[in-house]
């Protein structure tokens, strides 16, 4: 069955220390790539994207993703986080054949502490 | 650069009531999503309108409808709303191969 998995609910970083989230897909082919970024009661902020072409993507806010297509994975990093950066995450996929819909992870909630 | 907007931003409705949730799109964009996200859950594709017409559908209940009209804005009709609907809805465009770009988001109260 197609699928997006965020393996981690809920994850806690200091401020100014790094940050990876994880992103598996599971899909025949391999789908667009999204994440994106959603405060409390906001709408959803696109972050980055992957459509095709060079595997670590550049997004804003300091945010980098690797598509790793032998792994099915698409990661999130940010060197040095910042209270900002509290939010909840979701990484996203789109087929062509599905008329780019998107199918949403379950989101992980990330907790900055000072 | 234009946006997607929603309207209304808010609505509180009660139990067995309609409400009717709009989206303009930005222009020259020609698919328009429609996704609802219930509390600390993850948005869910509901349907999607290529060129007016429907293209998808997602797990949309039988008391929603959706259309897309001439000049490409969308609404979501909502008849017999029950406690369960209150969610944010969100509204995204796009136009070929791009990204979709979300609206702000209705939030539904239903009392």
């Amino acid at each position: 069955a197609q699928s997006v998995t965020q393996p981690d609910i809920h994850i806690t970083v200091s401020e100014g220390a790094s940050l990876e989230l994880r992103c598996n897909y599971s899909y025949g082919a391999t789908p667009y790539l999204f994440w994106y970024v959603q405060s409390p009661g906001q709408g959803l902020q696109l972050l980055l994207k992957y459509f095709s072409g060079d595997t670590l993507v550049q997004g804003i806010k300091g945010f980098e993703a690797e598509f790793k297509r032998s792994q099915s994975s698409f990661n999130l990093r940010k060197p040095s986080v910042h209270w900002s950066d509290a939010a909840e995450y979701f990484c996203a996929v789109a087929l062509r054949s599905n008329d780019y819909k998107l199918s949403f992870g379950a989101g992980t909630t990330v907790t900055v502490r000072a | 650069a234009a946006g997607v907007i929603q309207s209304p931003r808010h609505l509180i409705k009660e139990k067995r009531e309609t409400a009717t949730l709009k989206c303009y799109p930005i222009p020259r964009h020609d698919t328009v999503y429609w996704y609802q996200q219930g509390p600390g859950q993850d948005p869910q594709f509901l349907i999607s309108f290529y060129e007016k017409m429907q293209s998808d559908k997602g797990s949309i209940p039988d008391r929603f409808s959706a259309q897309q009209f001439s000049d490409y804005h969308s609404e979501l009709n909502m008849s017999s709303l029950e406690l369960g609907d209150s969610a944010l809805y969100f509204c995204a465009s796009r136009i070929g191969l791009d990204e979709q770009y979300f609206g702000p988001g209705t939030r539904l109260t239903v009392t």
